[in-house]
C-alpha cells in the first residue's frame, strides 16, 4: 500500500525558505512522478510542480522560479523548497504521487499546514 | 492558463438522490479531465480521470462524462458518506496544471 507523508516547520517567516520533505512507502520513488499540491483558502488548489528520478521537472510559472523540488531515491524522500515566502504562501501543502506520469493525482499524502508570519 | 469553473458551488440533497455536478473549462482539455472528492480534514481522492474512468476502488456510483469543454459528475443515488467537496482539474494544458473551484455536496 503506498503512503505518503509530508513533514516541514508548520511556521516560517516571511522573506524565508520554506522546505518541505514527503516519505514515500509501499512502492519504488524511482518508478513514478510526484507532485507538490497546496491548499489555501484564497487560491483554493494549486498545482506547485512534479519530478521524476531523472530530473525531470515541471514546475508552476505563476511561481517565478521560486520552487524546487528534488528526489532521494535512497532514502525514499521527495523534498520541496520554496524561497521568498509571503503571507499568501500560507496553505497546506500536500505530496501525491503523479499516477504514471499522466497528470492525474493519486494517492496524497494527508498534507502539512504551513503558516507564514511576518 | 486554462481555467475550470464549477457549478453549482453548493448541492444541497438528500441520501438516496442523484446528484449532477457541473465542471466547465475556458478552453477544450479533450477528455484530459479528473475528478477529486475531499472530506473535511483529509487530503483529495481520485474518483475519475480521463473524463470517465473510474480511479482504483472507486464504487460505480460515480461516473463521468463529457468532453471538450464541459464535463459532468454524476452519482447516481448519495450515499451518507458522499457529502463532500468535489474538485475537478485539467492536464490538457501542463504549464500549468489547473483545479477548479470546487462543488459542496452538503445534506438537505
Amino acid at each position: 500500500q503506498i503512503q505518503l507523508q509530508e513533514s516541514g516547520p508548520g511556521l516560517v517567516k516571511a522573506s524565508e525558505t520554506l522546505s518541505l520533505t514527503c516519505t514515500v512507502s509501499g512502492v519504488s520513488i524511482s518508478s513514478y512522478y510526484w507532485g507538490w499540491i497546496r491548499q489555501s483558502a484564497g487560491k483554493g488548489l494549486e498545482w506547485l510542480g512534479r519530478i521524476y528520478a531523472s530530473g525531470n521537472n515541471d514546475y508552476n510559472p505563476s511561481l517565478n522560479g521560486r520552487v524546487t523540488l528534488s528526489l532521494d531515491t535512497s532514502k525514499k524522500l521527495c523534498s520541496l523548497q520554496l524561497t521568498s515566502v509571503t503571507a499568501a504562501d500560507t496553505a497546506v501543502y500536500y505530496c501525491a504521487r503523479d499516477m504514471s506520469g499522466s497528470g492525474w493525482f493519486d494517492p496524497w499524502g494527508q498534507g502539512t499546514p504551513v503558516i507564514v508570519s511576518s | 492558463e486554462i481555467v475550470l469553473t464549477q457549478s453549482p458551488a453548493t448541492l444541497s440533497l438528500s441520501p438516496g438522490e442523484r446528484a449532477t455536478l457541473s465542471c466547465r473549462a475556458s478552453q477544450s482539455v479533450n477528455s484530459y479531465l479528473a475528478w477529486y472528492q475531499q472530506k473535511p480534514g483529509q487530503a483529495p481522492r481520485l474518483l475519475v480521470y480521463d473524463a470517465s474512468k473510474r480511479a482504483t476502488g472507486i464504487p460505480a456510483r460515480f461516473s463521468g462524462s463529457g468532453s471538450g469543454t464541459d464535463f459532468t459528475l454524476t452519482i447516481s443515488s448519495l450515499e451518507p458518506e458522499d457529502f463532500a467537496v468535489y474538485y475537478c482539474q485539467q492536464r490538457s494544458n501542463w504549464l500549468p496544471l489547473t483545479f477548479g473551484g470546487g462543488t459542496k455536496v452538503e445534506i438537505k
